[in-house]
């Protein structure tokens, strides 16, 4: 069972507030992902950090950011929310198998936004 | 860029029916597949993975999926499903360099009618 945890698990929030979405997990792994998504569709990669002082941006758009100062936290800010950040999101984590190979993500409960 | 696509927005079965859904992707290089499973109100949970090797993989719950390289499919097939399989299920696939980014695929809704 992965260890990984979001926090608020729901959050209603009106047009112009700045909020922090929590990811933090227990399992030492170097790698956290943040991705998007809406009902029915894909998730999209929006920020990723392959270790503590590292954030790259993902494949969608966000004006959100990233902070990566302790390994097993990773949050994400959204400075001043509005309407069209209406969204689930979802962070994962991942190591790098023996021998250099790929990665298995384990994700987290996701945080579901809705901006007023 | 690499993308995956799964044709079966939403599947309903009765129990016991077999199953089988749909994902092809598309990738210039060696790949690594992922089946993962949503249930309602719960975490993304990995269902099965291909690395290397046999491609035909078993996963957890009674689920399997075959890599077929040239026809760039990975579909996942249950002999016999059972309510507590709806759920909603995703194909992910990223490159053989440890690095590399995941791509899901949009997402297989599976409703088991009892």
């Amino acid at each position: 069972e992965a260890d990984i945890y979001q926090t608020p698990r729901y959050l209603v929030i009106g047009t112009g507030k700045k909020i922090t979405l929590e990811c933090s997990q227990t399992m030492g792994h170097d790698k956290m992902y943040w991705y998007q998504q809406d009902p029915g569709m894909e998730l999209h990669l929006i920020h990723y950090s392959y270790g503590v002082n590292s954030t790259e941006k993902g494949d969608l758009s966000s004006e959100s950011t990233v902070s990566r100062i302790r390994t097993e936290h990773f949050p994400l800010t959204l400075e001043s929310a509005r309407p069209s950040h209406t969204s689930q999101y979802l962070c994962a984590s991942s190591e790098l198998t023996a021998g250099g190979g790929t990665d298995t993500q384990y994700f987290g409960p996701g945080t579901r936004l809705t901006v007023l | 860029a690499q993308s995956v696509s799964q044709h079966n927005h939403h599947v309903i079965l009765s129990e016991a029916a077999s199953l089988e859904l749909g994902c092809n992707y598309s990738y210039g290089g060696t790949v690594n597949l992922f089946w993962y499973v949503q249930y309602p109100g719960q975490h993304l949970q990995l269902l099965l993975k291909y690395f290397s090797g046999d491609p035909l993989v078993k996963g957890i719950k009674g689920f399997e999926a075959e890599f077929i390289k040239s026809k760039f499919s990975f579909n996942l097939r249950k002999p016999s499903v059972q309510w507590s399989d709806t759920a909603e299920y995703f194909c992910a696939v990223n490159g053989n360099f440890g690095n590399e980014k995941l791509t899901f695929g949009t997402g297989t809704r599976l409703t088991i009618i009892p």
